[in-house]
C-alpha cells in the first residue's frame, strides 16, 4: 500500500460527459502529479500541483483541468468526453524535498463508451 | 516529454533465471526509478537511483544509473514466478520532477 488513494475505481461513461476524479497523497506529501496510461501511450504526465498551486503542465488536454485543495486532495477534471479518453488515470505524491521519489496510487479506470 | 527507449519489450524466462533490461534517454536525467506495475494495478516503486554510476540493490534487484546519466539498467536475479509484470523505468530532469516513462519490459516467468 503506497498511502495514495484514489476514487472511484472504475468509471463507465459516455461521450460528452464529464466526470470528476479524485485523489489523497500520501500523510505530509504536498505534490501530486497526475498521470494517463493507455495502451499506445504508455504512461503519460499530465499535470503537476504542489500545495495548491499547479506547478507543471505535461500532455494535458485543454478539456481536462486539474486543482489541489487545501487539505492537500487534488481533484482531475474531465470533460466533453472521447471514446479516445478511455484510460487508466493514475495520481503520484511525493514530499516537499529529497528522496524526489514518486508513490503511486492504485488508479481509476475510465471507460468511455 | 522527453522520450525513454527501453528494451526488451517483452521477456519470457524460465524460473531461476537472471533477467536484465535497460533504459536509455535522449538527454541527461538527474534521477532513474524502475517501477513494477501488476494488471489493474499502479505501479509500485523498486528502486531510486540519484547520482551517475550509483549501484543500488533492493533484495534481488540490482539497478545502476548510467556514467552518462542517459541510461539505466535493472538486474532480477534468479526469477520467482511472482516476478512476473511490466517493469517501468522512469526519469526526470528537475522540471517539477515530473516522471518520463519508458514503455516497459513485460516479464513472464515460468515455474
Amino acid at each position: 500500500d503506497s498511502g495514495v488513494t484514489q476514487t472511484p475505481k472504475h468509471l463507465i461513461t459516455a461521450t460528452g460527459q464529464r466526470v470528476t476524479l479524485r485523489c489523497s497523497p500520501r500523510s505530509g506529501d504536498l505534490s501530486v502529479y497526475w498521470y494517463q496510461q493507455s495502451l499506445d501511450q504508455g504512461l503519460q504526465f499530465l499535470i503537476q500541483y504542489y500545495n495548491g498551486e499547479e506547478r507543471a503542465k505535461g500532455n494535458i488536454l485543454e478539456r481536462f483541468s486539474a486543482q489541489q485543495f487545501p487539505d492537500l486532495h487534488s481533484e482531475l477534471n474531465l470533460s466533453s468526453l472521447e471514446l479516445g479518453d478511455s484510460a487508466l488515470y493514475f495520481c503520484a505524491s511525493r514530499g516537499g524535498g529529497p528522496p524526489y521519489e514518486q508513490y503511486f496510487g492504485p488508479g481509476t479506470r475510465l471507460t468511455v463508451t | 516529454g522527453q522520450q525513454l527507449n527501453q528494451s526488451p519489450q517483452s521477456m519470457f524466462i524460465q524460473e531461476g533465471e537472471d533477467v536484465s533490461m535497460n533504459c536509455t534517454s535522449s538527454s541527461i536525467f538527474n534521477t532513474w526509478l524502475w517501477y513494477k506495475q501488476d494488471p489493474g494495478e499502479g505501479p509500485v516503486l523498486l528502486i531510486a537511483l540519484y547520482k551517475a554510476g550509483e549501484l543500488t540493490s533492493n533484495g534481488r534487484l540490482t539497478a545502476q544509473f548510467g556514467i552518462t546519466r542517459k541510461d539505466s539498467f535493472l538486474n532480477i536475479s534468479a526469477s520467482i514466478p511472482s516476478d512476473v509484470g511490466i517493469y517501468f523505468c522512469a526519469g526526470h530532469s528537475n522540471s517539477g520532477y515530473a516522471l518520463n516513462f519508458g514503455k516497459g519490459t513485460s516479464l513472464l516467468v515460468t515455474p
